[in-house]
C-alpha cells in the first residue's frame, strides 16, 4: 500500500480554469502538507495542516484553497489557473514532533497551456 | 527561518564513500537536522535525521559537530542508486520543513 498517494500524477489544462489534487495517507499521521516545486527544482512548502487545521499558509495566493475533510486527506484546489502555477505538487505527512520523518507523495506534474 | 548551505553539486566514483557537507549556522539548540533525498522524478524521501550525537542507519550515517553548526551526511558505499539531490534541513517549531537547494549528487561508475 502506497503511505501518501496523490492523484492524478499527470495534470494538463488551460488557463483559467479549475482543477483539483487529491491526497490521501494511510499512516495515521496528524501533519499534512503541500509543497510546490518549480522549474528550477526549487521546494517550497505552501500549506501545513494539523489535526484538520490550517497552521501554515505560506505566501501562496488565494486561488489556491487547501481542504482537508479529514486527518487522512488534504486537498488541494486551484482557481483561475495561471501558466506560473505549471510546476510539480507534493503532499506530504509526518506525525507531530520535530524528531519526526516526513512522507512524500510521488508529486502531481501540473501544467497550465 | 534557520538557514541551511549547501554545494549545489558533487561528484563521487560508485562503491566510494561520499560526505555530504551542511552548514547551519544559526541552528537553535532545539532544530533537530533532518536530511532527505529526491531520486529523479520522484518525491523527497527521509535519510536521517539526530539532535546531538552522531547517528547511524541503514542508509546512511550523520555526523553532527560538536558546536551543532555543522553536518555531514556520509554515504559509505555510493551506488549508481544514489545519485539524487541531498536536502539538509533544520526541523523545528511548527512542524515545518523548510527545503533549501540542496547538493545533486553524481555518481560516476
Amino acid at each position: 500500500d502506497t503511505a501518501v498517494s496523490q492523484t492524478p500524477k499527470y495534470l494538463v489544462t488551460q488557463m483559467g480554469n479549475d482543477k483539483s489534487i487529491k491526497c490521501e495517507q494511510n499512516l495515521g499521521h496528524d501533519t499534512m502538507y503541500w509543497y510546490k516545486q518549480d522549474s528550477k527544482k526549487f521546494l517550497k512548502i505552501m500549506f501545513s495542516y494539523n489535526n484538520k487545521e490550517l497552521i501554515i499558509n505560506e505566501t501562496v495566493p488565494n486561488r489556491f484553497s487547501p481542504k482537508s475533510p479529514d486527518k487522512a486527506h488534504l486537498n488541494l484546489h486551484i482557481n483561475s489557473l495561471e501558466l506560473g502555477d505549471s510546476a510539480v505538487y507534493f503532499c506530504a505527512s509526518s506525525q507531530e514532533g520535530w524528531q519526526t520523518e516526513a512522507f512524500f507523495g510521488q508529486g502531481t506534474r501540473l501544467t497550465v497551456v | 527561518d534557520a538557514k541551511t548551505t549547501q554545494p549545489n553539486s558533487m561528484e563521487s566514483n560508485e562503491e566510494e564513500p561520499v560526505h555530504l557537507p551542511c552548514n547551519h549556522s544559526t541552528i537553535s539548540g532545539t532544530d533537530y537536522i533532518h536530511w532527505y533525498r529526491q531520486l529523479p522524478s520522484q518525491g523527497p524521501e527521509y535519510v536521517i535525521h539526530g539532535l546531538t550525537s552522531n547517528v547511524n542507519n541503514r542508509m546512511a550515517s550523520l555526523a553532527i559537530a560538536e558546536d551543532r553548526k555543522s553536518s555531514t551526511l556520509i554515504l559509505h558505499r555510493a551506488t549508481l542508486r544514489d545519485a539524487a539531490v541531498y536536502y539538509c534541513i533544520l526541523r523545528y517549531t511548527g512542524n515545518q520543513f523548510y527545503f533549501g537547494t540542496g547538493t545533486s549528487l553524481t555518481v560516476i561508475p
